[in-house]
């Protein structure tokens, strides 16, 4: 079936406008993972959800940053009252219930320009 | 404290050469480490993974070697190709279905 995709794949905000970043995790996967890559570096993890439970947020860097996934599968990141500091990409993950190891596979990302 | 420290940052290998990235990690805790391939503009995807119980593994020209005791593990790409030219990651994580640290990424250009 088709992979994970992300809406929009580009996004341009001014500082102070909210957004929203939705994620199709692939159908029947369980755990939906979402990580922001600044420029020129590695993945870092944001929160991460098993069906319809968060669990686990240590990662958003503010209280303007939520997440949700309200029925298990379709996820949304908003970020409120968007800054400079928050132009990045923004990527998402799933995986499968009985994963071998922990295999996840990542969506092509959203990238977000706060100007 | 980074958990996962990734070296070269960037690696230029000719065609048909071995190309070697490293990791290390600090955390004895962690089960699982993947490498993932990256190209602009595009999400990273799973190459190869190994858990510490094996010392190796091998898919076609990737190979992952293991040093459970040293706490480092690498990637070995044989016989490299300018279609390798990509950034690379090394990743670890704890049991279960559990959120992927990274390292920072090795840049490698295959040069003909």
């Amino acid at each position: 079936g088709a992979g994970v995709s992300q809406s929009p794949r580009y996004k341009v905000a001014k500082r102070g406008q909210d957004v929203a970043l939705r994620c199709d995790p692939i159908s029947g996967h369980v755990s939906l993972f979402w990580y922001q890559q600044a420029l020129g570096q590695g993945p870092e993890f944001l929160t991460y959800f098993q069906n319809e439970a968060q669990l686990d947020k240590s990662g958003l860097p503010s209280d303007r940053f939520f997440a949700e996934r309200p029925e298990g599968s379709v996820s949304t990141l908003k970020i409120q009252r968007t800054q400079q500091e928050d132009s990045a990409v923004y990527l998402c993950a799933s995986s499968s219930p009985r994963p071998v190891g922990n295999e996840q596979f990542f969506g092509p990302g959203t990238r977000l320009t706060v100007l | 404290q980074q958990q996962v420290k990734q070296s070269p940052q960037s690696l230029i290998v000719q065609k048909g050469g071995i190309s070697i990235i490293n990791c290390a990690y600090e955390n004895t805790a962690f089960d699982y480490f993947p490498w993932y391939q990256q190209f602009p503009g595009k999400g990273p995807a799973l190459l190869i993974a190994i858990r510490p119980d094996v010392s190796e593994k091998k898919e076609g020209r990737f190979t992952i070697s293991f040093n459970k005791s040293a706490k480092q593990f690498s990637l070995h790409i044989m016989d490299s190709q300018p279609g390798d030219s990509a950034t690379y990651f090394c990743a670890a994580s704890y049991p279960g279905n559990t959120p992927l640290v990274f390292g920072k990424g090795t840049r490698l250009s295959v040069i003909a």
